[in-house]
């Protein structure tokens, strides 16, 4: 199946600061998506970006799809921030079927 | 819009009992997703639903899980005889079939087998 990478693992940052986090999948995706798993465990859509780039706020999401990877970049950060972010890619040329997920990226900001 | 909706929010069950849960999709959702979540790992994909059939399942969905969604609306996760090793969080996600397609997930029903 495909292989979804995620890094670093583990992120510790000051508020404030900005980061990027990546994700590099193994195959041609059709669906990728970014999530924030906020403590309680709800996974919080954040973007849909198989291709292209996409802003929301001080987040924003660049996917190259012919070089099979993706960025999630966060600016100015904020304790609330502070989660574990995980990307998900759907494999193949048409919708509706599982999502992969990568290991996540576990975030701390700290005040 | 109310978003999914899973129930319980949490079990805790003694090895070898049955345990059920319950998916509500979002309302005009016609695909429905189960996934596993185990302790510092990311979801996994359990199974899948459109409308009423049930089209996908891994290979972790042993002969102990069935999942179903009768009238292709609301779906339910048993899992009989119950293992230590099903503690985990099960999750569920929903998402209209379209030529660009997000799946939207549900809080989650967290598992303890004692």
């Amino acid at each position: 199946g495909i292989q979804v990478e995620q890094s670093p693992p583990d992120l510790i940052l000051q508020e404030g600061a900005n980061s990027t986090l990546r994700c590099n999948f193994s195959d041609s995706v059709n669906n990728l998506q970014w999530f924030h798993q906020n403590p309680w465990g709800q996974l919080i859509n954040l973007f849909y970006i198989p291709s292209g780039t996409k802003q929301n706020g001080r987040l924003s999401a660049t996917t190259v799809a012919t070089e099979r990877y993706s960025l999630l970049y966060i600016s100015s950060s904020q304790t609330t921030d502070s989660g574990v972010y995980f990307c998900a890619v759907e494999r193949g040329e048409t919708s509706g079927s599982r999502l992969t997920f990568g290991e996540g990226t576990q975030l701390t900001v700290n005040p | 819009d109310t978003g999914v909706s899973q129930d319980p929010r949490h079990k805790i069950t003694k090895r070898g009992q049955n345990v059920t849960f319950r998916c509500d999709p979002i309302s005009e959702h016609n695909r429905l997703y189960w996934y596993r979540q185990t302790l510092g790992q990311g979801p996994e994909f359990l199974t899948y639903f459109q409308n009423e059939a049930q089209l996908e399942k891994s290979r972790l969905l042993s002969d102990r899980f069935s999942a179903e969604r009768p009238k292709g609306s609301f779906s339910t996760l048993e899992i009989q005889r119950t293992e230590q090793g099903d503690s985990a969080m099960y999750l569920c996600a929903s998402s209209l079939a379209s030529y660009q397609e997000t799946q939207y997930f549900g809080p989650g029903t967290r598992l303890l087998v004692l």
